[in-house]
């Protein structure tokens, strides 16, 4: 089945600065790669997605990039504010009914 | 309007009793999902039903059973709680699994 890893584990960053977060998968036939969010307390979001025919997409401050051969993929926050401080989970799927294997997330501090 | 909703948000109890926690989805999505998110947070699917068909069954010991009477509710019964069962359960629905999924505000199961 899909394995998917992500780091790093922990983040702290200055306001202001950008943050990366890193995840690779193991099945080559996942097409599929949603970010989520997850404040304290609170319930998983979604943020972003991928798919496999794309190689890099943004939404304001977020992006994500997609690299198939080498099976990872990369968050990439700018200019990052004290609300972006939250767990940030990957994910990867085949699609069509299968189903999404999580990454371990990242705890993602920004510090005034 | 709330689009996934759970009860009870919090639920503490004995090892050994029995207690199901119901979901809701008003977006009309197929296919719903039970995931549980340990104190390590990591979000682990458990179960699928797609159009009140189970789709996805994870290993998952049989004393936890899902049911959804319609394809808007997906409810699991746990039998005989155990302390690992202690977690956050979230309920989640897509249109197309596994597709954006939407997630409830999460069960915070205790077991003593």
């Amino acid at each position: 089945g899909e394995n998917v890893e992500q780091h790093p584990s922990t983040l702290s960053v200055q306001e202001g600065d950008s943050a990366v977060i890193k995840c690779t998968y193991s099945d080559s036939a996942s097409n599929y790669f949603p970010w989520y969010k997850q404040e304290l307390g609170k319930r998983p979001q979604l943020i972003i997605d991928i798919r496999s025919n794309v190689g890099e997409k943004k939404d304001q401050r977020i992006a994500v990039t997609l690299n198939k051969t080498a099976k990872h993929f990369s968050l990439h926050i700018t200019e990052t504010q004290p609300e972006d401080s939250a767990v940030y989970f990957c994910a990867a799927s085949r699609g069509g009914g299968n189903k999404l294997t999580f990454g371990t997330g990242t705890q993602l501090k920004v510090e005034l | 309007d709330t689009a996934v909703s759970q009860t009870p948000k919090y639920l503490v109890t004995q090892m050994g009793n029995d207690k199901s926690i119901k979901c809701e989805q008003n977006l009309g999505h197929d296919t719903m999902y039970w995931y549980k998110q340990d104190s390590k947070k990591f979000l682990k699917i458990m179960f699928s039903y797609n159009n009140k068909e189970l789709i996805i069954n994870e290993t998952v010991p049989n004393r936890f059973s899902p049911k959804s009477p319609d394809k808007a509710h997906l409810n699991l019964h746990i039998n005989s709680l155990e302390l690992g069962d202690s977690a956050v359960y979230f309920c989640a629905s897509s249109q197309d699994p596994p597709e954006t999924q939407y997630f409830g505000p999460g069960t915070r199961l205790l077991v003593l």
